[in-house]
């Protein structure tokens, strides 16, 4: 069993729709990562969201920390094709700090110019 | 600071043979990390470091693979006797200690094993 679902798996868009994508646990977060990943290159942070019903945005990128810390959401307004990527979530499965990222497997998003 | 920085990009290997790659990570950095990272997947924890110290190994590391990380600094990650299911992209990441810092990641070491 995953840790952190991501939903869709896979999504293709056209340039200028909105999209949204989740991140799932049964477990509590103290704190979530948004991390987007090119081909061939390692994952880029995007944001941290640590406090329950947090909400942070980044331009065209809306982020969300659910109230019971057990889930987040990015919703990206107006998608360009600089959007395309794999968009991964990250937690520490233990809360201490001091524990290893534990990464969902990622939405690969797909924009259409 | 020019980020975490792997050696080589690319590397082929014929099954049996040994390989090593080589991270640098951000000089602040006192915390490094490798993952493994296969297609339609997350990355997955291999080990981490903080400073020189070695402080959680993952299942995934079987006996084959080790890790460095000598005098604190850049870290190496060996396998020996590689085998076609060894093939992966291998990330390696670097951050501060302590909870919400993010992980910078450098750009991985693609091998396949043939």
């Amino acid at each position: 069993t995953q840790l952190l679902e991501q939903s869709p798996q896979f999504l293709s868009i056209q340039e200028g729709e909105n999209l949204t994508v989740y991140c799932n646990s049964s477990s509590v977060f103290s704190s979530l990562q948004w991390y987007r990943q090119e081909p061939g290159e390692g994952p880029v942070l995007l944001v941290t969201v640590v406090t329950g019903g947090e909400v942070k945005k980044l331009k065209r990128l809306t982020f969300q920390f659910g109230d019971a810390r057990k889930d987040s959401s990015l919703h990206i307004t107006a998608a360009q094709p600089g959007d395309t990527g794999l968009y991964l979530c990250a937690g520490d499965p233990r809360n201490s700090g001091n524990t290893p990222l534990v990464f969902g497997k990622g939405t690969r998003l797909s924009v259409i110019a | 600071d020019t980020g975490v920085s792997q050696d080589p990009r690319h590397k082929i290997t014929k099954r049996g043979q040994n390989v090593t790659f080589r991270c640098d990570p951000i000089s602040e950095h006192n915390r490094l990390y490798w993952y493994r990272q296969t297609l339609g997947q997350g990355p997955e924890f291999l080990t981490y470091f903080q400073n020189e110290a070695q402080l959680e190994k993952s299942r995934l590391l079987s006996d084959r693979f080790s890790a460095e990380r000598p005098k604190g600094s850049f870290s190496t990650l060996e396998i020996q006797r590689t085998e076609q299911g060894d093939s992966a992209m291998y990330l390696c990441a670097s951050s501060l200690t302590g909870e919400n810092y993010g992980y910078t990641f450098g750009s991985g070491t693609r091998l396949t094993v043939v």
